[in-house]
C-alpha cells in the first residue's frame, strides 16, 4: 500500500448503532498513525496518535487499534449518537516524513 | 488552550489580487504547518516551519509566498492565483516538526475562491 486508505468511503447509522472504520496504510517505516474528528465548519479535532503495535486507545465511546505489522487501523464507535456525525480521518507518518492523510470516512448518524 | 486561529474565513479574490491568509497559535509550539484540500480530496502538505525557519516545501508554485515573523503566527502570502487554486487551506501547529507521534492542532481553515 502506497497511499493511506480509508473505507467505506461514508456511511448512514441509526441512532444507537454501533459503527467502525477502517485505515490502511504502508507498514514500511512506520512511525505513527493519527486519526481525527471533523464536523463541518470546524477545526479537524484530534483523537488518537497511535505508535505501537496492538496499540488500543479509547476516549468515551470511541476507541482505535493499531496493526503496523499489516499496515491498519480500525476505529469503532459505540453507541453512535447524533453529535457523532462527522468525516473520520486518519494519517500515517513513515519516518521523519510529514503526515499523509486519507480521504476520511464520513458518518451521519440519524436520530 | 489547544485552539488555532485562522482569519479571515473566506476570502473570494480576483487573479491579480494580492492578499494573505493569517494563522496564529498560543500553544507554544515550534511547528507551523499549512495544507491545502480541494474537495473530496485528503489535505495536501503545502509547507513546514520548524523554530520559526522553512523545513519543507511540497514543490509549491511561488504564487504561495509563506512567512513566519515570530513563533505563534504564521502567513500565506497570496499572489497572481489561478481559478484551480480555489481550496480550503488549513493551518496547524505541533509541539515539535520531527516528532511523529506529536498531536497537530488544526484550524477551521480558510475557503479561499480565486475567480
Amino acid at each position: 500500500i502506497l497511499n493511506v486508505e480509508q473505507s467505506p468511503q461514508s456511511l448512514h447509522v441509526q441512532e444507537g448503532d454501533s459503527t467502525n472504520f477502517t485505515c490502511s496504510f504502508p507498514s514500511s517505516n512506520f512511525y505513527a498513525l493519527h486519526w481525527y474528528r471533523w464536523e463541518t465548519a470546524k477545526s479537524p479535532e484530534a483523537l488518537f496518535v497511535m505508535t505501537l503495535n496492538g496499540d488500543e486507545k479509547k476516549k468515551g465511546r470511541i476507541s482505535a487499534t493499531l496493526n503496523t505489522k499489516e499496515g491498519y487501523s480500525y476505529l469503532y464507535i459505540k453507541g453512535s449518537q447524533p453529535e457523532d456525525s462527522a468525516t473520520y480521518l486518519c494519517a500515517s507518518r513513515s519516518g521523519y516524513s510529514t503526515l499523509t492523510f486519507g480521504k476520511g470516512t464520513m458518518l451521519l448518524v440519524s436520530p | 488552550d489547544t485552539e488555532v486561529t485562522q482569519t479571515p474565513k473566506h476570502l473570494v479574490m480576483g487573479m491579480t489580487n494580492k492578499k494573505s491568509l493569517k494563522c496564529e497559535q498560543h500553544m507554544g509550539h515550534r511547528a507551523m504547518y499549512w495544507y491545502k484540500q480541494k474537495a473530496k480530496k485528503p489535505p495536501e502538505l503545502m509547507f513546514v516551519y520548524s523554530y520559526e525557519k522553512l523545513s519543507i516545501n511540497e514543490s509549491v508554485p511561488s504564487r504561495f509566498s509563506p512567512e513566519c515573523p515570530n513563533s505563534s503566527l504564521l502567513n500565506l502570502h497570496l499572489h497572481a492565483l489561478q481559478p484551480e487554486d480555489s481550496a480550503l487551506y488549513l493551518c496547524a501547529s505541533s509541539q515539535e516538526a520531527s516528532a511523529g507521534g506529536d498531536t497537530q492542532y488544526f484550524g477551521p481553515g480558510t475557503r479561499l475562491t480565486v475567480l
